[in-house]
């Protein structure tokens, strides 16, 4: 119930490719959907978050398609560039405190040149 | 100094020493975390401290202690370690009233090792 499903583990796209990391819920109490960027020897940090009330939302080259009834949603990079390669991690807050923040495993992404 | 920021960024220890990791924020948060970072695992919360208050992860072992003295300071205290504790230990901070309640701004983490 509290767990958060990624996928893939890693992933290689050409560059301009678009590339796709998919992820799926089980808790329809959870509230908000943010995604997390880490680079290494970096911190994660907030790339973009959607909350179940829309279906997609989009902030320069990274959107999000969310379908509740599925319970699942995605993280969709168009024109991958090789400064995209890191660590992405999908997560799902079930409440009001950041405290109920339930992470993903992770996605390692590489953009080949 | 600004965001988070943790030492030391890396640590070696037996697992009979005691040491600890400190964490600083510079934004203002009221609430401030530990997160263990393993290799091909989810982020796992460890502490929470909001308003001083403290809540826990009933599954993380005593012999991690967290102390958190004011809202701007956080330490994790670590004693009779074992070698499966090796990680990247994360701290975070957020703002729990607001419009952007949920984000977490994290530091660069503390490389862990234990022999």
């Amino acid at each position: 119930q509290q767990q958060v499903k990624q996928s893939p583990q890693s992933l290689i796209v050409q560059k301009g490719g678009i590339s796709i990391i998919n992820c799926a819920y089980e808790n329809t109490a959870f509230d908000y959907f943010p995604w997390y960027q880490q680079f290494p020897g970096k911190g994660p940090a907030l790339l973009i978050a959607i909350r179940p009330d829309v279906s997609e939302k989009k902030e320069g080259r990274f959107t999000i398609s969310f379908n509740k009834s599925a319970k699942q949603f995605s993280l969709h990079i168009m024109d991958s560039q090789p400064g995209d390669s890191a660590t992405y991690f999908c997560a799902a807050r079930g409440g009001s405190s950041a405290s109920k923040i339930i992470f993903g495993s992770g996605t390692r992404l590489s953009i080949r040149p | 100094e600004t965001g988070v920021t943790q030492t030391p960024r890396h640590l070696v220890m037996g697992m009979t020493n005691k040491k600890s990791l400190k964490c600083e924020q510079h934004l203002g948060h009221n609430a401030m975390y530990w997160y263990k970072q393993s290799a091909k695992k989810p982020l796992e919360l460890m502490f929470v401290y909001s308003l001083e208050e403290r809540v826990e992860n009933n599954s993380v072992p005593s012999r991690f202690s967290p102390e958190c003295p004011n809202s701007s300071h956080l330490f994790l205290h670590l004693h009779t370690l074992q070698p499966e504790d090796s990680a990247l230990y994360l701290c975070a901070s957020s703002q729990l009233r607001g419009e952007n309640t949920g984000e977490l701004f994290f530091g660069e983490g503390s490389r862990l090792t234990v022999l």
